[in-house]
């Protein structure tokens, strides 16, 4: 299986911060790399898709990057409605496998 | 707008069998570039992907549960259907259908909102 790996597993920033999350894959993954936000009690809602590629519906202020095996989601000015949990998942190879989360808390 | 609704028990005893369905609405299960998902959450912590079904009948399965799991397609109803046998109190989560884009580009695009099945006796 694929592994992987978020950091951090937390953060609390302000709003109006510029927050980066990064996710790392066991092994490359070329841009197979989702990323989902999963507000509290609810269902994950996809933000970015193949590493860089901005779901329709989703703010402007949300972006990924990276490619192989170093990957990262970037906030570009945090808002209050932002606090959730952040996971990445990998489409690589069977089983999907996502990361272990990134709770972003507001200051 | 494509919508997911999960059902089922939401307790099962241990030993027993988990069974839960997944109701598509505003798009057809037979419709081209598309899986249907299970995937499931126990309460705080992380998501694990436990398998897929296409439209055909074809599956995959995560290796860890694959012993244990049953996805079947239902297309008259369109509808999906997880079973997972000899279930424990590991298995206490929230279950999630979802809708997975399978083309160039694959992604999860569409979830249910998800139904909490504890294993107690």
């Amino acid at each position: 299986d694929i592994q992987m790996t978020q950091s951090p597993s937390s953060l609390s920033a302000s709003v109006g911060d510029r927050v980066t999350i990064t996710c790392r894959a066991s092994q490359r993954i070329t841009m197979y790399l989702n990323w989902y936000q999963q507000k509290p009690g609810k269902a994950p809602k996809l933000l970015i898709y193949t590493a860089s590629s901005l779901q329709s519906g989703v703010p402007s202020r949300f972006s990924g990057s990276g490619s192989g095996t170093d990957f990262t989601l970037t906030i570009s000015s945090l808002q209050s409605e932002d606090l959730a949990t952040y996971y990445c998942q990998q489409s690589y190879d069977s089983p999907l496998t996502f990361g272990g989360g990134t709770k972003v808390e507001i200051k | 707008q494509v919508q997911l609704q999960e059902s089922g028990p939401g307790l099962v005893k241990p030993s027993q069998t988990l069974s839960l369905t997944c109701s598509v609405s505003g798009d057809s299960i037979s419709s081209g570039s598309f899986y249907w998902s299970w995937i499931r959450q126990p309460a705080g912590k992380g998501l694990e992907w436990i398998g897929r079904i296409y439209s055909s009948g074809s599956t995959n399965y995560n290796p860890s549960l694959e012993r244990r799991v049953t996805i079947s397609v239902d297309t008259s109803k369109n509808q999906f259907s997880l079973n997972l046998s000899s279930v424990t109190a590991a298995d206490t989560a929230v279950y999630y259908c979802a809708r997975h884009y399978y083309d160039v580009n694959n992604y999860f695009d569409y979830w249910g909102q998800g139904t909490l099945v504890t294993v107690s006796s």
